[in-house]
């Protein structure tokens, strides 16, 4: 079956760790998202790439880095410098980066610093 | 860029009562239109969703009318069961890399 997997599904973080949010997917699309959901929120951009080795920032990129190295695999590294990580964290790909196409999602990580 | 403006929740509502959740949206351009649902600890998927004006989406007993003079895109449902209890986003898509924009998401809840 075609689809997008996040791990894992929870996430501990000490203070001053960085922690990496795994998203792949085999749907052989182009773009890939990462979006953070906060309690009773909307979902906010944090990076999206349109094609391997290249990505661009979201709305709220500080404290966030990525890699998009193959075309399956967009991970998301939550850094030191991300004061307040807790949150839901949504992966999705899309055909291509249009907003006419429909975004798929995967499950989510959720991150909960210790 | 991008706007939508949806109906604050949660909503509450006995099993088979007639649903509607609100949604008005400023874009640029001729954007798709877009409901997803999240149910408990999962991801975003697709609801249904309409691509032009007087387009009519519809997916398991939900619809919703794209309409353009207006700025809508309402989620109805004429019967809803408990298991429709979930959050449900409105999301105008758009052209030309615009962002895409969610809204506040919806709560639903259906007591039987």
């Amino acid at each position: 079956d075609g689809g997008i997997t996040q791990s894992p599904k929870y996430l501990f973080r000490k203070e001053g760790q960085n922690v990496t949010l795994s998203c792949e997917q085999n749907l052989n699309h182009d773009a890939m998202y990462w979006y953070r959901q906060d309690p009773g929120q909307g979902l906010r951009l944090i990076y999206y790439s349109q094609i391997v080795n290249d990505f661009q920032k979201g709305d709220i990129a500080e404290g966030y880095s990525v890699s998009r190295e193959k075309k399956e695999s967009f991970p998301l590294t939550v850094t030191s410098a991300q004061k307040n990580p807790t949150a839901f964290y949504l992966c999705a790909s899309s055909r291509r980066k249009s907003l006419q196409e429909t975004q798929y999602f995967g499950p989510g990580t959720r991150l909960l610093v210790l | 860029g991008n706007s939508v403006t949806q109906m604050e929740g949660p909503v509450t509502l006995s099993e088979e009562a007639f649903l509607t959740i609100n949604c008005t949206y400023t874009a640029t351009g001729y954007p798709s239109l877009f409901w997803y649902v999240q149910y408990p600890g999962e991801g975003l998927q697709l609801l249904l969703k309409a691509t032009k004006a007087d387009d009519k989406g519809s997916n398991k007993g939900f619809e919703a009318t794209y309409r353009k003079e207006t700025t809508s895109f309402h989620l109805e449902k004429g019967s809803v069961q408990v298991s429709d209890s979930a959050v449900y986003f409105c999301a105008p898509g758009g052209e030309y890399g615009n962002k895409l924009v969610f809204g506040a998401g919806t709560i639903l809840r259906v007591k039987s």
